[in-house]
């Protein structure tokens, strides 16, 4: 594998579900992140982790919830979702010291909440 | 809220033609991207522009940060099928790595 997996890539879920996003990056990055796509909207960033230590966070609701156990790995814990939380989450890596920041993309998870 | 506006937000155009979007902020950024989106893929990354006034090109494609670095241009020459998809742009300002992404382009080259 190469690059940034998200797995699953299609998840539909009830309201009342648990249920959790994987992220892994094979590519030696230090820093992973979380972003929303809805449509008409821009990309939210909703986490992002840097040596697996979580330094931001914009006001994502607490039914989403972050898990970085090391640097290749990315967890977002999804429960009691509403039918808004439907969209496209993407994960991302990057490796900060570069100066330019590149964020690579994986594939995306598209979310379906009924 | 910083904002990035990307213009037009959809653009049709016959294969052949050519095509300029645009990327604007009332902010100045440190460096500025532009990734092409596929439906059902994440953005892939096409380039990173840093100094104001820069020009890079990539095969048919031509992207320009501003003097000031609070707008960008990406310039499609002879469009292609292939070059279908969500163009998006996004900035860093200086002192943080946080990228904050533009609204899109969604570009169709039809054959």
């Amino acid at each position: 594998e190469t690059g940034v997996t998200q797995t699953p890539r299609h998840l539909v879920m009830g309201m009342t579900n648990k249920k959790s996003l994987k992220c892994e990056q094979h590519l030696g990055h230090n820093a992973m992140y979380w972003y929303k796509q809805s449509a008409k909207k821009p990309l939210e960033l909703m986490f992002v982790y840097s040596l697996e230590e979580r330094v931001e966070n914009n006001s994502v609701p607490s039914r989403f919830s972050p898990e970085c156990p090391n640097s290749s790995h990315l967890f977002l814990h999804l429960h009691t979702l509403q039918p808004e939380d439907s969209a496209l989450y993407l994960c991302a890596s990057s490796q900060v010291e570069k100066s330019y920041n590149e964020q690579f993309f994986g594939p995306g998870t598209r979310l379906t909440v009924l | 809220t910083q904002l990035l506006e990307q213009s037009p937000q959809f653009l049709s155009i016959q294969e052949g033609e050519n095509l300029t979007v645009y990327c604007n902020s009332s902010s100045v950024f440190s460096s500025l991207q532009w990734y092409r989106q596929e439906p059902g893929e994440g953005p892939v990354l096409l380039v990173t522009v840093v100094t104001g006034g820069e020009v890079k090109k990539l095969k048919r494609l031509t992207f320009q940060f501003g003097d000031a670095r609070k707008d960008s241009s990406l310039h499609i020459t002879a469009a292609q099928p292939g070059d279908t998809g969500l163009y998006l742009c996004a900035g860093r300002r200086s002192g943080t790595y946080k990228y904050i992404f533009g609204t899109g382009t969604r570009l169709k080259v039809l054959a």
